[in-house]
């Protein structure tokens, strides 16, 4: 079984600074990384995601991520964030089993402020 | 091309009546999901499908029943609603290998609001 734990249910930040969304991960097998952002009311969009090779993974919005498999995490980063980026944020996982479910983390709200 | 869609958006129902959410994909996917979402707890699976004529149970399925009949389409039924069932619901499809190698990127409808007093 896989688990996801993102460290930060809220972060306000204020507009062009950088941010980082931080997520944690436990699982005995090989697993697929992703970033799921959802804008108000609306449902979820892929930002971006870890299938293998180079571990440092660039999104869209200019969002980027690495994998850091010794610490089992997957942090997401941006160098100057706009109020556009107001959000909810979740990391998952996939089990890469018959299934291809994903398991989310419980998402952080990014608050840009002006 | 709609991508996945939910029907409906909104529904009140009162505790005990019934209710099904259809959610349409127009992508050939083969991998078909329904997920709830509650507040801090992100999304859980309830029920998923692997492809036509196939349905299994996700983590929280109590409740509820699916049906994939046809590709396209995947349907939950709430039998006799409950308080506990007040959430949004979200729909998502993967293309399986039929999109080339595994990548289990979903892709997710609009979502559903639904109210049970």
């Amino acid at each position: 079984a896989q688990s996801v734990t993102q460290l930060d249910s809220q972060v306000p930040v204020f507009e062009e600074a950088p941010v980082e969304l931080r997520c944690n991960y436990s699982s005995s097998v090989s697993v697929y990384l992703f970033w799921y952002v959802q804008y108000p009311n609306q449902g979820l969009q892929l930002l971006l995601k870890y299938l293998s090779g180079s571990t440092l993974v660039k999104g869209i919005n200019g969002f980027e991520a690495e994998f850091n498999k010794s610490q089992t995490s997957f942090h997401l980063r941006k160098p100057s964030v706009h109020i556009s980026d107001t959000a909810e944020y979740f990391c998952a996982v996939s089990d890469r089993t018959g299934r291809r479910a994903l398991t989310f983390g419980s998402g952080t709200r990014l608050q840009v402020q002006p | 091309n709609a991508g996945v869609t939910q029907t409906p958006k909104f529904r009140v129902l009162k505790t005990g009546q019934s209710m099904t959410l259809l959610c349409a994909q127009d992508m050939n996917h083969e991998y078909m999901y329904w997920y709830r979402q509650d507040p801090g707890m992100g999304l859980r699976l309830i029920h998923y499908s692997v492809g036509e004529g196939t349905t299994a149970k996700g983590e929280v399925p109590d409740g509820y029943n699916v049906s994939r009949l046809k590709k396209q389409n995947f349907l939950l039924g709430l039998e006799s609603a409950a308080p506990s069932q007040t959430s949004v619901y979200f729909c998502a499809s993967s293309p399986g290998l039929a999109g080339g190698p595994w990548t289990d990127t979903q892709y997710f409808g609009p979502g559903t609001r639904l109210t049970v007093l």
